[in-house]
């Protein structure tokens, strides 16, 4: 089985301080995504990488950056955390699509951040 | 990728079949339609997928029409455990990572499985 994990369930943090999210895959996927929900929103598209040291912005990168230096981590940074960052991030992976499939994403349990 | 529409919410009685139904009338020819769904307080999870011919796996049946404008994603026998929101997407299938985009999940349906 796919398992996606993210280093912490909840996380509470003030703003103002520096938030490193952490994923792990351990299927080899190459793709992994960054994104968040909130009530009403739905998910949205912070970040994703295609391979290591690869990343391209989403629908919502203002005030996020990432990092990709080993293929099975990808881990989210908010550079100084503010109060509209609170939010339940999810972290996704997935293999690249090969002729005549499809690129099915496996997401990890998610981290519930409130910012203070 | 092309739009879907789902209906708001839904409940189903425990033991019965569950049948989500999802419109997505733009659907081009090499698009396919997946299902995910998200329990709550946990991360999306897949559920099923197909292109042009009805699907089946351990979880969920999943029936395209003909005209490929909607499916319906069938729960045989609904658990209390299956409440969540689902999920219908139609997604084109790429070749290559380049130029490749994420999946847009949309509002869902929300499922209430009732004892």
């Amino acid at each position: 089985d796919v398992k996606v994990t993210q280093s912490s369930r909840y996380l509470v943090k003030r703003t103002g301080e520096k938030v490193f999210l952490e994923c792990v895959q351990d299927m080899d996927h190459e793709n992994m995504f960054w994104y968040r929900q909130d009530p009403g929103l739905g998910l949205r598209l912070i970040y994703f990488s295609y391979d290591v040291k690869m990343k391209e912005k989403g629908d919502i990168p203002e005030g996020y950056s990432v990092s990709r230096e080993k293929k099975e981590r990808f881990s989210l940074i908010l550079e100084s955390a503010s109060t509209n960052q609170t939010s339940m991030y999810l972290c996704a992976s997935s293999l690249p699509p090969q002729r005549g499939l499809t690129d099915t994403q496996y997401f990890g349990p998610g981290t519930r951040l409130t910012v203070l | 990728d092309a739009k879907t529409t789902q209906p708001t919410s839904m409940d189903c009685a425990e033991g019965r079949a569950a049948n989500l139904p999802c419109n997505h009338s733009t659907i081009s020819g090499n698009e396919y339609v997946y299902w995910y769904r998200q329990i709550h307080s946990q991360g999306p999870q897949y559920i099923i997928h197909g292109l042009k011919n009805n699907e089946t796996n351990e979880m969920a049946s999943l029936i395209i029409t003909e005209d490929r404008k909607s499916s319906t994603l069938i729960l045989p026998h609904a658990t209390l455990r299956d409440t969540a929101v689902y999920y219908c997407i139609v997604r084109v299938a790429k070749v290559r990572n380049s130029g490749n985009t994420p999946l847009v999940f949309g509002k869902g349906t929300r499922l209430s499985v009732i004892a």
